[in-house]
């Protein structure tokens, strides 16, 4: 079985501040490790994955992630934020022989205030 | 956004009524997927379809029934639903089901309410 967890509901930022948003996953085997977002009204968004090599990975609008296989972690960070962030984000992990089939966290809300 | 599009955006309907969510992808993809999101949960996967073969069903009660007739479209029927089953409808394709590391592209959803 796999599961992702996003311990954080909110998480709140100055513009121009650095932003940051957990993931933490648990999966048989490798790996295969995404961040999605969603603005209000819409569906997801692909922003990065991570399937094997750099365990820093960049992505779109200028965010990137890092893996940490010891921590089981992914957590995704863009060095200064933009009220155009404020979104939901989401971490989803899948593994070799799931059909595709993305586990995906509960989601964290970003609100970056002017 | 315009890879995968839904219609309807939004709709309403009564418990007996019986209605069809429509999903189209421009993306060559092989493989497409329902998903239900419901607020403060995480999204949960309906079905998915590679190669136009139901290859998941994720537990879905038989009020929803999944079709997808070539590798573009893909519907959903909906039949004698219940109010818990109003929520955010999202459609989504990826390039192929099997291999994992293919990420999913997602349509802009249906917003389902149930009377």
């Amino acid at each position: 079985a796999q599961s992702v967890a996003q311990p954080e509901d909110q998480v709140n930022v100055a513009e121009g501040n650095p932003l940051t948003v957990k993931c933490t996953y648990s999966v048989s085997g490798n790996p295969y490790l995404f961040w999605y977002v969603q603005y209000p009204n819409r569906g997801l968004q692909f922003l990065l994955k991570y399937i094997t090599g750099d365990n820093l990975v960049k992505g779109s609008y200028g965010f990137e992630a890092e893996f940490n296989k010891s921590q089981t972690s992914f957590h995704l960070k863009k060095p200064s934020a933009l009220v155009s962030d404020s979104a939901l984000y989401f971490c989803a992990v899948s593994a070799t022989d799931s059909w595709g089939k993305l586990q995906f966290g509960a989601g964290t809300q970003v609100v970056v205030t002017p | 956004e315009t890879g995968v599009t839904q219609t309807p955006r939004h709709l309403v309907m009564g418990m007996t009524n019986k209605k069809s969510l429509k999903c189209e992808q421009h993306l060559g993809h092989n493989a497409m997927y329902w998903y239900k999101q419901s607020a403060k949960k995480p999204l949960e996967l309906m079905f998915v379809y590679s190669l136009e073969e139901r290859v998941e069903n994720n537990s879905v009660p038989s009020r929803f029934s999944p079709e997808c007739p070539n590798s573009s479209h893909l519907f959903l029927h909906l039949h004698t639903l219940q109010p818990e089953d109003s929520a955010l409808y999202l459609c989504a394709s990826s390039q192929d089901a099997r291999a994992s590391p293919y990420e999913q592209y997602f349509g802009p959803g249906t917003r389902l309410t149930v009377t």
